[in-house]
């Protein structure tokens, strides 16, 4: 069965800073999709970057990127110029075609002003 | 565009006493979640439904759970009787289709505890 890991309970940067969430993953599969999505107080997921696994280049979005090393099973979520509107739960995920979403831990991001 | 709705937001209830949730997708979203969150853990699939059809309730406990999206639309998931266990977060998600590019859109989610 596929897993997804994030050993990073809470995490905590200084506003405009730089701060890398990690997650690996194990799955004997080649080609599946990987996730991060934000889980702000109000509880609404919001998905925040997606990656191909086919894909060698690194995803990005806006201040979000990625760091996949498909190898190492490993993906992780770099935010740079951190805001306070950052601070929330983080979820990494698997998913492999139509099949549903298998979850990591999360990790608590706090922005410090 | 309006985001999935659920309803209540909170509900507070006593062990063994029946509960309900409803979901309302996006609209055209063909295919629609619900999920457990429990307390500091990611969500977990209950039931994926394709229009009216569940074509995913493995981690569905049948014996107390229920679910049914009439009309390929609203959704709602019950519990009859609660546990103390069932204390979590219930989210509903939906999306166009399960393709890859199909994104899941979350809605608010229901927090319930069981006294």
């Amino acid at each position: 069965a596929q897993t997804v890991t994030q050993s990073q309970p809470e995490m905590s940067v200084q506003e405009a800073e730089t701060v890398t969430l990690s997650c690996t993953y194990d799955t004997s599969e080649s080609d599946y999709y990987l996730f991060w999505y934000k889980q702000p107080p109000s509880r609404q997921m919001i998905l925040v970057i997606r990656q191909e696994a086919y894909k060698q280049q690194n995803a990005t979005e806006n201040r979000f990127s990625v760091n996949f090393q498909k190898a190492a099973k490993s993906f992780s979520l770099k935010i740079s110029d951190s805001q306070l509107g950052d601070a929330a739960m983080y979820f990494c995920a698997y998913r492999r075609g139509a099949q549903k979403l298998v979850f990591g831990q999360g990790t608590r991001l706090t922005i410090n002003p | 565009e309006a985001g999935v709705v659920q309803s209540p937001r909170y509900k507070i209830i006593e062990k063994k006493q029946p509960v309900a949730f409803w979901c309302n997708p996006i609209s055209g979203h063909n295919t629609l979640y619900w999920y457990l969150q429990n307390l500091g853990q990611g969500p977990e699939l209950l039931i994926r439904y394709e229009n009216e059809e569940a074509v995913d309730d493995s981690q569905l406990p049948k014996d107390r759970f229920s679910a049914e999206r009439l009309k390929g639309v609203d959704s709602t998931l019950k519990i009859q009787p609660a546990e103390l266990g069932d204390s979590a977060v219930y989210l509903c998600a939906s999306s166009l289709g399960t393709d890859f590019t199909d994104t899941q859109y979350f809605g608010p989610g229901t927090r319930l505890t069981v006294l």
